[in-house]
């Protein structure tokens, strides 16, 4: 069974500041995707950014950026020049690329951006 | 551009009764299901459907039931409300690279 891990409950950063979220996860799949979603306060789950196991490049989307670390299994999040809006839980997702497997999510990271 | 549409996004039941969250997608994906999310514990599958006509268990299966009569709707229903089923519910329908399309989320409680 695939198992996704956030170890930081909570965190906070100055607004303009770099921040960096941290994932982990454990399956013996080779070909999987991941993901990163944010959940506002007003409960929407959003697709924040997807990274294809496959790839070798990091996933981009204009302030967020991952580094995948397929060997290590680690997929973190790094939010450049934060933003007051980007207050959020922060859910890392797992899925291997087969089949009808379930998508697998991490505990989440409540990260607030601090004026 | 609807995607997912979920309702209702609150409601209160007592002990005992029923009820059915409904669940409409626009996007013809096959799969979809039914989450629900507790503090510290993520998001868990309680049931899902890779298309009309099937459905499956997810992780917390009891006390839920579901069907898919169509590839657009995919109701869940509360056969008699707990209060451990407090908790908000997320539906999803899941894209081209298995990445999910969440509805809005409804807030249930159970007194």
């Amino acid at each position: 069974a695939q198992t996704v891990t956030q170890s930081q409950p909570e965190m906070s950063v100055q607004e303009a500041e770099t921040v960096t979220l941290s994932c982990t996860y454990d399956t013996s799949e080779n070909n999987y995707y991941l993901f990163w979603y944010k959940q506002p306060p007003s409960r929407q789950m959003i697709l924040v950014i997807r990274q294809e196991a496959y790839k070798q490049q990091n996933a981009t989307e204009n302030r967020f950026s991952v580094n995948f670390q397929k060997a290590a299994k680690s997929f973190s999040l790094k939010i450049s020049d934060s933003q007051l809006g980007d207050t959020a839980m922060y859910f890392c997702a797992f899925v291997p690329n087969f089949g009808n497997e379930k998508l697998t999510f991490g505990t989440g990271t409540r990260l607030t951006i601090i004026p | 551009n609807a995607g997912v549409t979920q309702t209702p996004k609150f409601q209160v039941l007592k002990t005992g009764q029923s009820m059915t969250l409904q669940c409409a997608q626009d996007m013809n994906h096959e799969y979809m299901s039914w989450y629900r999310q507790d503090p510290g514990m993520g998001l868990r599958l309680i049931h899902y459907s890779v298309g009309a006509g099937i459905t499956d268990q997810g992780e917390v299966p009891n006390g839920y039931n579901v069907s898919r009569s169509t590839t657009e709707d995919f109701p869940l229903r509360l056969l008699s409300a707990a209060p451990s089923q407090t908790s908000v519910y997320f539906c999803a329908s899941r894209g081209r690279y298995h990445e999910a399309f969440f509805g809005q989320g409804t807030r249930l409680t159970v007194v």
